[in-house]
């Protein structure tokens, strides 16, 4: 089946610091990624995507690339600030359309600290 | 700019009792999920709804959870017998279609089962 593993936290940074958050996938084909970032209190927002191999999503000084020969889509930032302390998803859709419309399959979560 | 929408925020509930959670998609999307994060845990599919029915459900979704599409613009989740275990958030998230490949989330409904 598809699963999705990430790097576990909590991470804590500097203020400025450079980022990277590890996701691995294992899915048939080209699944489309996604990463997604729930900050305290609030739901999922959708941060970046990327739908094919060698894609690079960015937002927000986020960028994430589809390695399809590593299987991963790894979270890199270059200078996190304290406002990006929240908990980041990564999550996969299967290839193909099904008739479920795609249901996404979760990673369990990074908790990113952020210190002054 | 267009948003998902959930009520309530909070629901706290006695063991053994039903609860709705609603949901209202944004306009014009297709495609209605419900997903579940119980806490420190991952986020995890619960149920699809496509054309007024059931796409596809997980293992989670037993007998106990049903889900419609009253009125055209509200999503429901019913839960008809809670158990201590269905404390959760909720999310409800509605895709425009499968060519869009986006989800958007609600805010969640936190639900605790007493």
């Amino acid at each position: 089946g598809n699963s999705v593993t990430q790097m576990e936290g909590p991470v804590t940074l500097s203020e400025e610091a450079f980022l990277t958050i590890n996701c691995t996938y294992t899915a048939t084909g080209y699944p489309s990624l996604f990463w997604y970032v729930q900050y305290p209190g609030e739901g999922l927002q959708l941060l970046l995507k990327a739908t094919k191999a060698d894609d690079k999503g960015s937002n927000k000084g986020f960028e994430a690339t589809y390695r399809k020969e590593t299987t991963s889509f790894h979270l890199e930032k270059g200078s996190v600030q304290v406002s990006d302390s929240a908990v980041y998803f990564c999550a996969l859709i299967p290839p193909g359309i099904t008739g479920g419309g795609n249901k996404l399959t979760f990673g369990t979560g990074t908790q990113l600290k952020v210190e002054l | 700019e267009p948003e998902v929408t959930q009520t309530p925020s909070h629901q706290v509930t006695q063991m053994g009792q039903e609860v709705i959670l609603r949901c209202v998609p944004i306009s014009n999307h297709l495609y209605f999920y419900w997903y579940r994060q119980i806490l420190g845990q991952k986020v995890e599919f619960l149920v699809s709804f496509y054309n007024n029915e059931i796409s596809e459900k997980s293992e989670i979704f037993d007998d106990q959870f049903s889900v419609e599409r009253p009125d055209g613009s509200n999503f429901t989740l019913k839960i008809r017998s809670t158990k201590l275990e269905d404390s959760a958030m909720y999310f409800c998230a509605s895709m425009a279609g499968v060519w869009s490949n986006e989800q958007f989330f609600g805010p969640g409904t936190r639900l605790t089962v007493l």
